[in-house]
């Protein structure tokens, strides 16, 4: 079945240090594939998506790109800030379906 | 746009009653919702699948009789937690349909049980 495997936080950097999240998915077909951000007390936000291999996503200065052969898709920020701190879900969506298949979500921490 | 409002958003209730959670799209109509449960420092775990004007859809060990889901409109899915009990307490979130593979999610709804 589909699945998404997520790096485990929580994870803790310094303000403009370079952010990695690794996600990898087990789907069938060819998924449609989402990064999910979560702030403290408020529900999940879109971040990015990319539908189709190669793709880029990008948004606020975080990047992923979907990876077909190593299936994955890493969120990345060259310069982290405070505000940047959430919780991160990578999800996706296999094509057709409707719902979507969450990672367990990786926690970070921005310290100034 | 595309915004996703729940109510109530905390909600503390005595073991044996029951809780009806609002989900609303309030700027567009969405023919498919969704619901799903969140537990502490762990992922989103789908429910069910409400559509607009027929039955939802359960995911697999969810009980129905349980988590009463009605769309009744295209704008409004409500869920039920039925005879709540302690181990019902958790985070209830849900999603509207704008196009195909994009959801928008509400803010969510922590339930308490006593």
């Amino acid at each position: 079945g589909d699945s998404v495997t997520q790096m485990e936080g929580p994870v803790t950097l310094s303000e403009e240090a370079f952010l990695t999240i690794n996600c990898t998915y087990t789907a069938t077909g060819y998924p449609s594939l989402f990064w999910y951000v979560q702030y403290p007390g408020e529900g999940l936000q879109l971040l990015l998506k990319a539908t189709k291999a190669d793709d880029k996503g990008s948004n606020k200065g975080f990047e992923a790109t979907y990876r077909k052969e190593t299936t994955s898709f890493h969120l990345e920020k060259g310069s982290v800030q405070v505000s940047d701190s959430a919780v991160y879900f990578c999800a996706l969506s296999d094509a057709g379906a409707n719902n979507l298949f969450f990672g367990t979500g990786t926690r970070l921490t921005v310290i100034p | 746009g595309a915004v996703v409002s729940q109510h109530p958003s905390r909600v503390i209730c005595k073991s044996g009653t029951s809780v009806k959670i609002e989900c609303r799209s309030l700027d567009f109509q969405a023919t498919t919702m969704f619901w799903y449960r969140q537990f502490p420092k762990q992922s989103l775990m789908l429910m069910a699948t409400s559509n607009e004007g027929s039955k939802a859809t359960y995911e697999q060990g969810v009980e129905k009789d349980k988590f009463l889901i009605n769309h009744a409109s295209l704008t409004l899915s409500t869920l039920t937690v039925t005879s709540a009990h302690p181990e019902d307490s958790s985070f209830y979130i849900c999603s509207a349909r704008l196009r195909e593979a994009e959801q928008f999610f509400g803010p969510g709804t922590r339930l308490t049980v006593l």
